[in-house]
């Protein structure tokens, strides 16, 4: 159980692209599901908490209207990357809480790799 | 500031023994402990947590031990498998209410277990 589905996996587009990634949890519903970015041999860093039929809380120096996330079922969760250029490069990744997300392990999706050229 | 440490990058034990995997925390908040799991290409698979009541968790062959008083947790895998090379991420969150239920994770520690 807690299967969580990211969608694309990998994407390679133009500077100025914008580039939607779906999250999905397969067998629970999520009322949370996170964002996380992780550069090269660093750690996951949170980008956003996203709650369903709510606004997004982003963490600080993540931009809102750059990185735009819409949580519209308690199944699904999507980023957009706005206008995306080379340095929005990065392999992002969500994850959903089965349950309180105080108590609870976040389970996480496969990661979506995004090259901007 | 990195609130949550993993001072070895990488890790290397022969099969059958004993990994050890370390991990440091400043932030006193925190209060659940989780160790991840991550292999190339897919994303981190959830392992076993702790909560700050316990000293101590065990699933199977895998431990985490915690102490408070050191900031300090470690996960134990015994015996090891070839299967559990992968990088290993220790989180922490805290229970203290409003968005503090955010992981905060380490570095991750490469652990390659030989055959």
């Amino acid at each position: 159980g807690a299967v969580v589905s990211q969608h694309p996996s990998w994407v390679i587009c133009k500077s100025g692209t914008s580039v939607k990634i779906e999250c999905r949890s397969l067998d629970f519903q999520a009322t949370t599901m996170f964002w996380y970015r992780q550069f090269p041999k660093q750690s996951l860093m949170l980008m956003a908490t996203s709650n369903e039929g709510s606004k997004a809380t982003y963490e600080q120096g993540v931009e809102k209207d750059k990185f735009l996330i819409n949580h519209a079922s308690l199944t699904l969760s999507t980023l957009t990357v706005t206008s995306a250029h080379p340095e929005d490069s990065s392999f992002y990744i969500c994850s959903a809480t089965q349950g309180s997300p105080y108590n609870q392990p976040q389970h996480f999706g496969d990661g979506t790799r995004l090259s901007i050229l | 500031d990195q609130q949550v440490k993993q001072n070895s990058p990488s890790l290397s034990v022969q099969e059958g023994r004993i990994s050890i995997l370390n991990c440091d925390y400043t932030n006193s908040m925190f209060d659940y402990f989780l160790w991840y799991k991550k292999y190339p290409a897919e994303g981190p698979t959830f392992l076993i947590s702790i909560s700050s009541i316990k000293d101590k968790n065990e699933d199977g062959r895998f431990t985490v031990f915690l102490n408070k008083s050191a900031k300090h947790l470690s996960l134990h895998i015994v015996p090891s498998q070839p299967g559990d090379s992968a990088v290993y991420f220790c989180a922490a969150s805290s229970h203290s209410g409003g968005s503090n239920y955010k992981l905060t994770f380490g570095k991750g520690t490469l652990l390659t277990v030989n055959p």
